[in-house]
């Protein structure tokens, strides 16, 4: 119950193109759901974050789609850049436990 | 810029030796910080959570005497591997958190490299 699923593992886009990561959710205690993106030897620095009485949040090229009834959710990359190659992260929030459940990860590599 | 501070970004110390990585919030008063490890290619294990001025609470298999955590203010947490060997090598990336009342998503701190020879 406490899992998020996170798909495909890996991922390889064209420059300009999209690139979509799903994540799936079991526990409807989570009431908050951050993507975060990693670089090699970095922490992982929060991109978008959305809460479930909102389906879609738009922030620059970054948008999260949210299907609360179906739970998941998914970010959306437009116009993929060589510079968003990194490992994505989703993760589901249970803010009043204190608990973060994340993702398995995603490698994003966009080709120039 | 950066609203967490992990220290040191890298260590590389013999076997037996123990190893102290801070975190610190910069900005905002972080009534929990987490603690993760995280391997190669691998998501976020979460070692422990600590809240200011109480004892820190372990994921299952992690043990405790090995991984000491003190959170003793609202703006840094420490996390010490005593004796460490080779298979503590990791990755250790900590978090802070302003608490669910106000708003905000966890900050990372950009995570300490631990080589033990």
């Amino acid at each position: 119950q406490q899992q998020v699923k996170q798909s495909p593992q890996s991922l390889i886009v064209q420059k300009g193109g999209i690139s979509i990561i799903n994540c799936a959710y079991e526990n409807t205690a989570f009431d908050y759901f951050p993507w975060y993106q990693q670089f090699p030897g970095k922490g992982p620095a929060l991109l978008i974050a959305i809460r479930p009485d909102v389906s879609e949040k738009k922030e620059g090229r970054f948008t999260i789609s949210f299907n609360k009834s179906a739970k998941q959710f998914s970010l959306h990359i437009m116009d993929s850049q060589p510079g968003d190659s990194a490992t994505y992260f989703c993760a589901a929030v249970n803010t009043g436990g204190f608990k973060t459940i994340f993702g398995a990860g995603t490698r994003l590599f966009v080709k120039a | 810029g950066a609203v967490v501070s992990q220290h040191p970004s890298r260590v590389i110390c013999k076997s037996g030796t123990s190893v102290k990585i801070e975190c610190r919030s910069l900005d905002f008063q972080a009534t929990t910080m987490f603690w993760y490890r995280q391997f190669p290619k691998k998501s976020l294990m979460l070692m422990a959570t600590s809240n200011e001025g109480s004892k820190a609470t372990y994921e299952q298999g992690v043990e405790k005497d090995k991984f000491l955590i003190n959170h003793a203010s609202l703006t840094l947490s420490t996390l010490t591997v005593t004796s460490a060997h080779p298979e503590d090598s990791s990755f250790y990336i900590c978090s802070a958190w302003a608490g669910g009342l106000s708003n905000q998503p966890q900050h990372f701190g950009d995570g300490t490299r631990l080589s033990i020879l």
